[in-house]
């Protein structure tokens, strides 16, 4: 089963409204980050979160994570069509990554 | 300055021909990964180079997919005797890897990938 596994695995919002997105994993992690693709291609970093941060932010991109959960969260403010993507989470264990499959975020204008 | 690049970016083969494809990662990264996605899947790790460590293959399906690092730079991987589920998006990233002696993976910069189709 996948390490670190996205919820939920499909979002629709208006334009302008907020979107999150989880990712859950299983075993402790040296950090975890946020990916975003377009059209099956072209992976995108976001944001990197290291296990003992708690939030990070980037732009209209808040990550927070809980290391006692074991879950992280992807809040995108504002959501803009363009953010019509897939995010994916990835965690880091020994410097090998694990992915998981995916939230797809659909933003209607 | 120039990022992952990836050939070719489309591959159409027929079942039981072999197979390269080739990843240029970001001059100085120790790490080199490949990936492959199948149509509204997530990534698939398949194997990971780190320095001059042995790398770690546990991801790769079968015996019939292999990959080489020469010189610590670019990087192929090859699928023997093609079949028709190894249609897939193959993709390779890399990053800084091993950083003043631990083990930091840092971020992970992706190439646009190669699509492979196996008909």
């Amino acid at each position: 089963s996948q390490q670190g596994e996205e919820d939920p695995q499909a979002l629709s919002i208006q334009e302008g409204e907020n979107a999150t997105m989880n990712c859950s994993y299983k075993t402790s992690i040296n950090n975890l980050q946020w990916y975003r693709q377009n059209s099956g291609r072209g992976l995108v970093h976001l944001i990197l979160i290291r296990s003992n941060e708690r939030e990070k932010h980037s732009g209209r991109l808040r990550v927070t994570l809980d290391t006692s959960k074991k879950s992280s969260s992807l809040l995108i403010t504002a959501s803009r069509a363009a953010d019509t993507a897939s995010y994916l989470c990835a965690t880091d264990i020994a410097g090998k990554s694990t992915f998981g499959d995916g939230t797809t975020l659909t933003v209607k204008p | 300055g120039a990022g992952v690049s990836q050939s070719p970016s489309n591959k159409v083969t027929e079942k039981g021909k072999d197979v390269e494809l080739r990843c240029d990662p970001i001059s100085g990264h120790t790490a080199l990964y490949w990936y492959r996605q199948s149509l509204g899947q997530g990534l698939e790790f398949l194997i990971y180079f780190q320095g001059n460590s042995a790398p770690d293959k546990s991801g790769l399906p079968s015996d019939r997919f292999s990959a080489e690092r020469t010189g610590g730079s670019v990087s192929t991987l090859t699928i023997q005797r093609t079949q028709q589920e190894d249609s897939a998006v193959y993709l390779c990233a890399s990053s800084l890897g091993v950083v003043r002696g631990r083990q930091d993976q840092e971020t992970q910069y992706f190439g646009p990938g190669t699509r492979l189709l196996v008909l």
